[in-house]
């Protein structure tokens, strides 16, 4: 393994407080993604970057927000206005053109306590 | 919109039987289709691409533009097949995935 890693494996946090999951790659890949994974629900997107100080919108943006100074990083901020942060969450990276494979690193689970 | 659907939260087999994943999408354009699988205790993985036409691990897919249609074969399962199968799709000049519920394929020894 290697490639893109997560950090924390596990993560509490209590409700009303923001907490930031890391995300870095050393892929050289322009383009990061996040993602939740729920039961039930697959994948669903929450950020994309396809460049570094680029971000937009995936389709359940609200209540997160991300950064993306470096190439390697790509930090997603989960605030307290996520009405329901507990979910599982990937991290992604691929080369930019068309239909590039997407690689994912370990996944973080967060739980709001 | 985009989207995929997979009708099959669950599937079990027996080792040796024949196993489908049925995917179909909606899609107006002509998009890449993928197979990707998580096995236990593992980071989700490409399994295979419809632009690749390539057989992985015994499975194969064939996209059916006709049915929208993009399900997962695999003549003979085996207990390692036991996973969580996620089919997706890519827009063509993009690089967003849209992905399926997922169907967690079981197969019984």
């Amino acid at each position: 393994d290697g490639g893109i890693t997560q950090s924390p494996k596990y993560l509490f946090r209590k409700e009303g407080q923001n907490v930031t999951l890391s995300c870095e790659q050393n892929l050289n890949h322009d383009a990061m993604y996040w993602y939740r994974q729920d039961p039930g629900q697959g994948l669903r997107l929450i950020y994309y970057s396809q460049i570094v100080n680029d971000f937009q919108k995936g389709d359940i943006a609200e209540g997160y927000s991300v950064s993306r100074e470096k190439k390697e990083s790509f930090p997603l901020t989960v605030t307290s206005a996520q009405k329901n942060p507990t979910a599982f969450y990937l991290c992604a990276s691929s080369s930019t053109g068309n239909y590039n494979e997407q690689f994912f690193g370990p996944g973080t689970r967060l739980t709001v306590l | 919109a985009q989207r995929v659907t997979q009708p099959e939260k669950l599937l079990s087999v027996f080792k040796g039987a024949p196993v489908e994943l049925k995917c179909n999408y909606s899609y107006s354009g002509s998009p890449e289709l993928f197979w990707y699988v998580q096995y236990s205790r593992q980071r989700l993985q490409l399994l295979l691409r419809h632009i690749s036409r390539e057989s992985i691990k015994g499975f194969t897919a064939d996209l059916n533009k006709g049915e929208t249609s993009f399900h997962l074969k695999k003549p003979f399962a085996q207990e390692e097949d036991s996973a969580m199968y996620y089919c997706a799709l890519s827009p063509n000049y993009g690089q967003n995935f849209v992905f399926g519920p997922g169907t967690r394929l079981s197969v019984l020894p």
